[in-house]
């Protein structure tokens, strides 16, 4: 089964700074783009970031664009989310996702695995 | 831009069918396909439902998803509902400009 293990949460003050990992193993990471989705305690989910699997396309929601890069690692089957300039309303559990395209060919991607989540809160 | 929209809350008892909704308030349902991803309390979300109505493996066939363009919605129906159903379930939409598109959660109570 695939695995995703996210590491790196905690708490950090606001204009902080804080990077997520995520460790994947049981599939081919290499070949499949990757999400940072979150969620705000109590609200619904929010997808911040996508990478595609060589990295040539990067996406960020508005609330993060200039403050979160997202990167990976193919050889060390990894994923990063480097989060700058935090803010109170970053507070929030952060999953690791595997993106998989439609079997029709159909353009976009749905999450198909997601990890455990680990938790950032920002406050001072 | 699209929202998706689902009522915040449903309940049924153990043993009946339920239907949540996720209504698309612009652009057509059909367009791009719907996904549901079920979150147990404390847990991280899984897929019960991709392609609008496609079920990975190790999903039980009481849970099935469908589209309906008269109402432009999408919809999960559970079946046989067991009180480990009882969870949130979103759903979840794809397009080019607002990417992906969750609904704001359905909270299922099976009582």
């Amino acid at each position: 089964e695939v695995q995703l293990v996210e590491s790196g949460g905690g708490l950090v003050w606001p204009g902080g700074s804080l990077r997520l990992s995520c460790a994947a193993s049981r599939f081919t990471f290499s070949t499949y783009s990757m999400n940072w989705v979150r969620q705000a305690p109590g609200k619904g989910l929010e997808c911040v970031s996508y990478i595609s699997s060589s990295s040539s396309a990067i996406y960020y929601a508005d609330s993060v664009k200039g403050r979160f890069t997202i990167s990976r690692d193919n050889a060390k089957n990894s994923l990063y989310l480097q989060m700058n300039r935090l803010r109170a309303e970053d507070t929030a559990v952060y999953y690791c996702a595997r993106g998989t395209s439609y079997s029709s060919g159909s353009y976009g991607s749905y999450f198909d695995y997601w990890g455990q989540g680990t938790l950032v809160t920002v406050s001072s | 831009n699209f929202m998706l929209t689902q009522p915040h809350s449903v309940s049924e008892s153990p043993g009946k069918t339920v239907t949540i909704s996720c209504t698309r308030s612009s652009g057509s349902i059909a367009s791009n396909y719907v996904q549901w991803y079920q979150q147990r309390p404390g847990s991280a979300p899984t897929t019960v439902i991709y392609e609008d109505n496609q079920r990975p493996s190790g999903v039980p066939d009481r849970f099935s998803g469908s589209i309906d363009s008269s109402s432009n919605s999408a919809s999960l129906t559970i079946s046989g509902l067991k009180t480990e159903d009882e969870a949130d379930y979103y759903c979840q939409s794809f397009d080019s400009i607002s990417r992906w598109v969750f609904g704001g959660g359905t909270k299922l109570t099976v009582l």
